[in-house]
C-alpha cells in the first residue's frame, strides 16, 4: 500500500533551518510528483511547492521563494523539504503529499496519499 | 492565483441528517477542452492528515461512503453529506487544482454533532 513517512518532530531557534524527509513506499517514487503543504496550529492548510522526484524540478510558493528548497534522493525513495531562516510564524506541521497527474492541464496534479506530517516548532 | 473561499465557516448537524458545506472559487477551475472541474475536496479529522474525498468536483475516491457527493461546476461547488455519521466530524477543505502546479485551498468548514 502507498505510504509517505516523514521524520519526527523538530524545535529550531529562529534564524535556523530545518530539513523534513519523506519517505515513499508501495509505488515508484520517480512516476509520482511530491507537494509540501503546511498548517500552523489550528488554521488552514497552505501549499509551499512541489517536485518531481524523476527530473528534480521544483516550483514554489512565491511566499516561500529563497527560503524552502525541496530536493530527492531516488535511491532511498526519500523526498526532503528544507525551510531557511525559520521565524515563529512558521511553527507549524510540516506534510508531503503524493501527486498524481491528471488529464487536461499539463502537469496539473492531484493531492492522493499524504505522510503523517512533521511537527516543526521555532522557538528561542 | 485563484482564491477558494468555504461557507459556513462550522455547522452542526444532528446524526442522520444532511450537511451541506459550499465553496466558491474566484475564478472558474472548469476547464473547457476536456469540461472537466478541478476541484477536490478532503476531509481532516484532528491529528490526522488530509484525506481525499472528492476530485473532479464530482467523483468519489476508492473506498469513500456514498453519502459524501460533490456537485457544481465554474466557480460554485457543494459538499453534501446526505446522513451525518459520528465518524464524519471533521474539517473539510475544498481545493483547486486548475492553476497548476499553485494549489489553493479554502479555509475550512468544520462539521460537528449537534
Amino acid at each position: 500500500q502507498v505510504q509517505l513517512v516523514q521524520s519526527g518532530a523538530e524545535v529550531k531557534k529562529p534564524g535556523a533551518s530545518v530539513k523534513v524527509s519523506c519517505k515513499a513506499s508501495g509505488y515508484t517514487f520517480t512516476s509520482y510528483d511530491i507537494n509540501w503543504v503546511r498548517q500552523a496550529t489550528g488554521q488552514g492548510l497552505e501549499w509551499m511547492g512541489w517536485m518531481n522526484p524523476n527530473s528534480g524540478n521544483t516550483g514554489y510558493a512565491q511566499k516561500f521563494q529563497g527560503r524552502v528548497t525541496m530536493t530527492r534522493n531516488t535511491s532511498i525513495s526519500t523526498a526532503y523539504m528544507e525551510l531557511s531562516s525559520l521565524r515563529s510564524e512558521d511553527t507549524a506541521v510540516y506534510y508531503c503529499a503524493r501527486g498524481v497527474r491528471v488529464s487536461g492541464i499539463v502537469g496539473a496534479t492531484l493531492a492522493d496519499y499524504w505522510g503523517q506530517g512533521t511537527l516543526v516548532t521555532v522557538s528561542s | 492565483d485563484i482564491v477558494m473561499t468555504q461557507s459556513p465557516d462550522s455547522l452542526a448537524v444532528s446524526l442522520g441528517e444532511r450537511a451541506t458545506i459550499n465553496c466558491k472559487s474566484s475564478q472558474s477551475v472548469l476547464y473547457s477542452s476536456n469540461n472537466k472541474n478541478y476541484l477536490a475536496w478532503y476531509q481532516q479529522k484532528p491529528g490526522q492528515p488530509p484525506k481525499l474525498l472528492i476530485y473532479w468536483a464530482s467523483t468519489r475516491e476508492s473506498g469513500v461512503p456514498d453519502r459524501f457527493s460533490g456537485s457544481g461546476s465554474g466557480t460554485d461547488f457543494t459538499l453534501t453529506i446526505s446522513s451525518l455519521q459520528a465518524e464524519d466530524v471533521a474539517v473539510y477543505y475544498c481545493q483547486q487544482y486548475y492553476s497548476t502546479p499553485l494549489f489553493t485551498f479554502g479555509p475550512g468548514t468544520k462539521v460537528d454533532i449537534k
